[in-house]
């Protein structure tokens, strides 16, 4: 059975940055891809980027591409998503996921991770 | 970068109901799509992948058609447990990235 723990709550000043942290139970680790999707309150869902944990490679939409990093820690078979820069409409859930066979999909997710930006 | 739309935003029906949601895409994503289904203060959970294909667990009430553009998602039966927010997903192996829906929230008429 496949286990997605998350670090706890943050509460981060504008400009600042956080790391949130994911650990994958279950499986094999380096196998699989891990994602990261963030969701506003009220607002729907926004993949932020993934990372092959056994290629230590990681892509990010465009919106992301410099603010966002996704690094993996096979050791510890733990995810880290780090956002940079932060401001108020940072302010979400993060949600780490863990993709299944062909990586277009998400059956295992992690609990989320409220981050509120607030001065 | 492909978007993605879906209707209604808002579906209010009755225990029983059938109910459908629709979602469409601005090019061809083949079968790259997925479903989710959201209730307040959790994780999404998937309900169908590639389209029309049911995961594990998920309840026969619960289906997925379309490709290309246009795909939809059917509750045969609506149960009091499925009153939540559904969405779609889609997987672009070009860019490569993923785009969700705006979401389709189902509530009790």
């Amino acid at each position: 059975q496949v286990h997605l723990v998350q670090s706890g709550a943050e509460v981060k000043k504008p400009g600042s940055s956080v790391r949130v942290s994911c650990q994958a139970s279950g499986g094999t680790f380096t196998t699989y891809i891990i994602s990261w999707v963030r969701q506003a309150p009220g607002q729907g869902l926004e993949w932020m980027g993934r990372i092959s944990p056994i290629l230590g490679m990681a892509n990010y939409p465009k919106k992301f591409q410099g603010r966002v990093t996704i690094t993996a820690d096979r050791s510890t078979s733990t995810a880290y998503m780090e956002l940079s820069s932060l401001k108020s409409e940072d302010t979400a859930v993060y949600f780490c996921a863990r993709d299944s066979d062909g990586g277009s999909y998400w059956p295992y997710w992690g609990q989320g991770t409220l981050v509120t930006v607030s001065s | 970068d492909i978007q993605m739309t879906q209707s209604p935003s808002t579906l209010s029906a009755s225990v029983g109901d059938r109910v459908t949601i629709t979602c469409r895409a601005s090019q061809s994503i083949s079968s790259w799509l997925a479903w989710y289904q959201q209730k307040p203060g959790k994780a999404p959970k998937l309900l169908i992948y590639r389209a029309s294909s049911l995961e594990s667990g998920v309840p026969s009430r619960f289906s997925g058609s379309g490709s290309g553009t246009e795909f939809t998602l059917t509750i045969s039966s609506l149960q009091p447990d499925d009153f939540a927010t559904y969405y779609c997903q889609q997987y672009d192996s070009y860019s490569p990235g993923f785009t969700f829906g705006p979401g389709t929230k189902v509530d009790i008429k």
